[in-house]
């Protein structure tokens, strides 16, 4: 069973500061995405990182993913009130039901973060 | 449309009453998922139809849910004899094609009283 773990779970930054958030997976997997979930509202993609050592960036967030070490990194830069959110990390096991491929997606905890001034 | 549509984005309802959730997909994609955001459980993947066939129900949690998809567009998750434990946000999600990105909609607040 895939299992996906993040951390931390809980963010309190300050405004201008660098922090990382980590997302591990047990299992290989084809994809990895990065959603934003702001309160009351739907799931936002932020990122899909595809292959091993894939870095992608916007603005204030840059995110990575290394395969061997089945670890995704969210790092976020010089944080400003309005990345307040919560950031989910979820692995794509390519599911093949039907004779066919398809995303079926697995969910990390999500990490809320709530940047001060 | 311009997003996933799912209506209504809240619905309260008797325990033991029959309730249907409604999406609607971005035209033209043909891969759709449910999921199931609850404060125990996080996100949960419940079922994906290609087309109006569903190929995978395994994360249905039990015979009381079911759903469809007609037209390769509008989905319809029913869930008969609510109980409480049924209450959550309920996810649509759809993609251009099965291994895309999935665009999710905005959900339905399900709050079984």
């Amino acid at each position: 069973e895939l299992k996906v773990e993040q951390n931390p779970l809980f963010l309190s930054m300050q405004e201008g500061k660098n922090y990382t958030i980590y997302c591990n997976y047990s299992t290989t997997s084809d994809r990895l995405y990065w959603y934003r979930q702001d309160p009351g509202k739907s799931l936002e993609s932020l990122f899909v990182l595809l292959s091993n050592g894939a870095v992608k960036q916007e603005g204030r967030l840059m995110a990575s993913l290394d395969t061997k070490a089945r670890l995704s990194t969210l790092h976020i830069t010089a944080a400003v009130h309005d990345l307040s959110a919560t950031y989910f990390c979820a692995v794509d096991m390519v599911g093949n039901a039907g004779g066919t491929s398809y995303g079926k997606l697995t969910f990390g905890q999500g990490t809320i973060l709530t940047v001060h001034p | 449309g311009a997003g996933v549509s799912q209506s209504p984005s809240n619905k309260v309802t008797e325990k033991g009453k029959d309730v249907e959730l409604r999406c609607d997909p971005i035209s033209g994609h043909t891969a759709l998922y449910w999921y199931r955001q609850s404060l125990g459980q996080g996100l949960e993947f419940l079922i994906y139809f290609q087309g109006n066939s569903a190929p995978d129900k395994s994360g249905l949690p039990s015979d009381r849910f079911s759903a469809e998809r007609t037209g390769g567009s509008v989905s319809t998750l029913t869930i008969q004899r609510t109980q409480q434990e049924d209450s959550a946000v309920y996810l649509c999600a759809s993609s251009l094609d099965p291994t895309g990105v999935a665009f999710f909609g905005q959900g339905t607040r399900l709050t079984v009283v």
